[in-house]
């Protein structure tokens, strides 16, 4: 009955690679979110998603490229991967056109690059 | 840039005294949140105060507004072990497309 999941958990790669990260959620709502958080805790939006339309790009590399095939769904799949990418990625959802949006989080995704 | 900013980085408490963090943002908001998040974990939702209130009480939490110094504070009233974690405040947009923007957050610490 997880509301957000994220596959796989942990991911180890060797630098160059292409990879991706997949997010489900079950809660019925319209926007979804990736989150990198680097080893200083330092969360930062990376993308925004409404409707399965791109809404937000905060300035991420093209080698990041999210894909919504439903509104339950955003897919990050990161091509030619560096070691500067390692960092925990995060989905998360929230309902559209809320007053007050709460963000719900998936439990992140562990990248390492190496 | 982010929108919000904790302080302090890090705070280390005995068990069962007060634990006081501090935020920062930078634009004008209509509401406010603070989320939690173990380690190794996702931040989860723990309370939310809109702009028009002052103070506002959530079991052993206690959040304060202060819009016009930009600023918030979390207090965990008799802190205990499973308190530790980092605390995030975060600023959505609201209206249109949802952004929520995490500040750099606190990392929490309560000795046993």
């Amino acid at each position: 009955d997880t509301a957000v999941s994220q596959t796989p958990k942990y991911l180890v790669t060797q630098m160059g690679n292409d990879k991706s990260i997949k997010c489900e959620q079950n809660l019925g709502h319209d926007t979804m979110y990736w989150y990198k958080q680097d080893s200083k805790k330092f969360l930062k939006i990376m993308f925004s998603y409404n409707n399965k339309e791109l809404i937000i790009n905060e300035t991420v590399p093209n080698r990041f490229s999210p894909k919504s095939p439903d509104k339950a769904h955003l897919n990050l799949h990161i091509n030619s991967l560096e070691l500067g990418d390692s960092a925990v990625y995060f989905c998360a959802s929230s309902k559209d056109r809320e007053v007050y949006p709460e963000a719900f989080f998936g439990q992140g995704t562990r990248l390492t690059v190496v | 840039s982010q929108q919000g900013e904790e302080d302090p980085q890090a705070l280390s408490i005995q068990e069962g005294e007060n634990a006081t963090m501090n935020c920062s943002y930078k634009t004008s908001i209509n509401n406010l949140q603070w989320y939690r998040q173990n380690s190794g974990r996702g931040l989860v939702h723990l309370i939310l105060i809109r702009s028009n209130e002052r103070e506002k009480h959530s079991g052993r939490l206690r959040v304060t507004l202060d819009t016009s110094k930009k600023s918030s504070s979390l207090l965990i009233t008799a802190s205990r072990a499973a308190d530790t974690a980092s605390y995030f405040c975060a600023t959505p947009s609201s209206g249109g497309y949802q952004k929520v923007t995490f500040g750099t957050g606190t990392k929490l610490q309560v000795i046993p």
